[in-house]
């Protein structure tokens, strides 16, 4: 069955530091996709990024970038020096082609909460 | 520009009184979706639609129901509301089978006393 795994609950960082958010996966699908969305603290959710399960290039955008890598099932997101602006709660998410009974349908996990201290 | 729009943003409703959530978009987006979001618990999938004038159970439909009469429209009615139907409600719309980003509204706070 799909299943999105965040491990780590809550992270909490000091300002200009690195930080990886990590996301496991599980899926029957060979055609997926993955997201990331940010949920700041005023609620709305934001779209960061969308990989299909056929593209493993690595993607940097500005201070955040991702790491795919389907042999370990992981789709991981780091936020380089990390900034106050950052603290949110982060969310990744799958979505299956052919196996996915609602069509389109987003798997979360559970999400995992930055809090980035000046 | 607007997105997608829910209506209202709050509200706090007695335990048994009936309600129904409104969700707008202006983008032409076939599929529509309607979550909930619960602490601890991510985002769980209620209903949704991949078209006008059809709709589908998630994975958490029960006490919920929904209609799409009109493409860019996406209700989601509480019959009955229970204390356990206290959470945010999230609006998502998006384009066919492409899969792009989803376009979520901003929520629904929705308290059951």
């Amino acid at each position: 069955a799909q299943k999105v795994t965040q491990a780590q609950t809550e992270i909490s960082v000091v300002e200009k530091e690195d930080v990886t958010l990590d996301c496991v996966y599980e899926t029957r699908d060979t055609t997926y996709y993955l997201f990331w969305y940010k949920q700041p603290p005023s609620g709305e959710l934001v779209f960061l990024i969308r990989r299909n399960s056929f593209d493993e290039q690595n993607e940097i955008s500005g201070r955040y970038s991702w790491n795919f890598q389907k042999s370990t099932s992981s789709f991981n997101f780091t936020i380089t020096a990390s900034q106050v602006v950052d603290s949110a709660v982060y969310f990744c998410a799958l979505s299956e082609l052919n196996y996915g009974g609602s069509q389109g349908n987003l798997i979360f996990g559970k999400g995992t909460k930055l809090s980035v201290k000046p | 520009n607007a997105g997608v729009t829910q209506t209202p943003k709050f509200r706090v409703l007695k335990t048994g009184q009936s309600m129904t959530l409104l969700c707008a978009q202006d983008m032409n987006h076939e599929y529509m979706y309607w979550y909930r979001q619960d602490p601890g618990m991510g985002l769980r999938l209620i209903h949704y639609s991949v078209g006008e004038g059809t709709t589908a159970k998630g994975e958490v439909p029960d006490g919920y129901n929904v209609s799409r009469l009109k493409k860019q429209n996406f209700l989601l009615g509480l019959e009955s509301a229970a204390p356990s139907q206290t959470s945010v409600y999230f609006c998502a719309s998006g384009r066919d089978r492409e899969r792009h980003g989803y376009t979520f509204g901003s929520g629904t706070r929705l308290t059951v006393v």
